[in-house]
């Protein structure tokens, strides 16, 4: 199984800051990582999809890279609807593997 | 407007059955490969189970194999988890999700979700 580990477990920022999240696989996923914004009491929504392309409607402030074993989501100037909890994904081996999360907070 | 709808929800008790379903629309059901995934409280995102469009490849993580059934009805737009012998780790919000509009085994939409209450 692929283990994602997802650094830092907490992110306080203020809005209009740079946001840089990071994941890490156990082992190569090539580009085969999502990232999904989750916010209490609704769905997930998926973000960003091999490593760097943006979902449908997705704001151009959210961007993904990287290859291998390690990935960036970053959200270039943070809106208050962004503090949200972050989750990637990987898509390469069954499982189906999700890193354990990093929370956004407003600082 | 792509809408998947989970129903079946509710308290249990450990070692009870539960039939969840999802139904979809807004998209082409039977060309898209469908999954559970589920979140427990506090807890992260866990992927249950995936469904290929035909049905002809069903998977599920180890906590769900032996236990869970996933099938779909695509004449029906609709998905289902049978879960058996149900504990208290399987206690959580249970979302239907849709695969395909960005690659396989990616979740593009999902549903709001359900919950399961597993106590005694």
């Amino acid at each position: 199984e692929i283990v994602l580990t997802q650094s830092p477990a907490t992110l306080s920022l203020s809005p209009g800051e740079r946001a840089t999240l990071s994941c890490r696989a156990s082992q190569s996923v090539s580009s085969y990582l999502a990232w999904y914004q989750k916010k209490p009491g609704q769905a997930p929504r998926l973000l960003i999809y091999d490593a760097s392309d943006r979902a449908t409607g997705i704001p151009a402030r959210f961007s993904g890279s990287g290859s291998g074993t390690d990935f960036t989501l970053t959200i270039s100037s943070l809106e208050p609807e962004d503090f949200a909890v972050y989750y990637c994904q990987q898509r390469s081996n069954w499982p189906k593997t999700f890193g354990q999360g990093t929370k956004l907070e407003i600082k | 407007e792509v809408h998947l709808v989970e129903s079946g929800g509710g308290l249990v008790k450990p070692g009870g059955s539960l039939t969840l379903s999802c139904a979809a629309s807004g998209f082409t059901f039977s060309t898209y490969s469908m999954n559970w995934v589920r979140q427990a409280p506090g807890k992260g995102l866990e992927w249950v189970s995936s469904i290929s469009s035909s049905s002809s490849y069903i998977y599920y993580a180890d906590s769900a194999k032996g236990r869970f059934t996933i099938s779909r009805d695509n004449a029906k737009n609709s998905l289902y988890l049978r879960m058996n012998s149900l504990r208290a780790e399987d206690t959580a919000v249970y979302y239907c999700t849709s695969s395909g509009s960005y690659g396989r085994g990616y979740f593009d939409y999902w549903g709001q979700g359900t919950l399961v209450t597993v106590s005694s």
